[in-house]
């Protein structure tokens, strides 16, 4: 079983459009993040939630928007895609809080806008 | 705000070279530190970790760091590359439920 499973892997699609990328893991942590990773492979952190509630916003355009609807799912939506947008996003988690532990990675979601 | 440098963006190394990346971290308090890899075309794995005790860790593939607290540094060291090893290397600090992350260093290891 995979521990951080990311859907879908590869997405193309059109600038304007809207997609959303899911994430689940079976791990029974409580804190899940949202990574951007550019093709200069810096990695950026954009959402984190701890039991469903957001706990870390980093400067991200409001077109971006997390949902947790449970502590095990944490979900990235997409509005009016740009070419900027066109890079690989991973989802990760860990234990939370002070036993916080390491961060277990997703396979990645490749995103490219045309 | 935290940050965490590696110093070293891109080394090339023939099989059998000894390996040293460097990281430093600027942050007081009591800090989780991590080495992760990336393979080419797949996720970030983790290599290495330091909570707290013995400052000399050793992780998977032959790969060892170094916590030195005076100098807020985890340096990745390995006796011997093999061309596998070719990936990209990230190093990160962990404080609460944060994680910052290096710029990451490429490494090619030509066979």
């Amino acid at each position: 079983d995979t521990a951080v499973s990311q859907t879908p892997k590869y997405l193309v699609t059109q600038m304007g459009n809207d997609k959303s990328i899911k994430c689940e893991q079976n791990l029974g942590h409580d804190t899940m993040y949202w990574y951007k990773q550019d093709s200069k492979k810096f990695l950026k952190i954009m959402f984190s939630y701890n039991n469903k509630e957001l706990i870390i916003n980093e400067t991200v355009p409001n077109r971006f928007s997390p949902k947790s609807p449970d502590k095990a799912h944490l979900n990235l939506h997409i509005n009016s895609l740009e070419l900027g947008d066109s890079a690989v996003y991973f989802c990760a988690s860990a234990l939370g809080g002070a036993r916080t532990g390491e961060l277990f990675f997703g396979e990645g979601s490749r995103l490219t806008v045309l | 705000a935290q940050s965490v440098s590696q110093h070293n963006h891109h080394v090339i190394l023939s099989e059998a070279a000894s390996l040293e990346l460097g990281c430093n971290y600027s942050y007081g308090g009591t800090v989780n530190l991590f080495w992760y890899v990336q393979y080419p075309g797949q996720h970030l794995q983790l290599l290495l970790k330091y909570f707290s005790g013995d400052p000399l860790v050793k992780g998977i593939k032959g790969f060892e760091a170094e916590f030195i607290k005076s100098k807020f540094s985890f340096n990745l060291r390995k006796p011997s590359v093999q061309w596998s090893d070719t990936a990209e290397y990230f190093c990160a600090v962990n404080t609460g439920n944060q994680f910052y992350f290096g710029t990451g260093t490429s490494l090619t290891v030509i066979p």
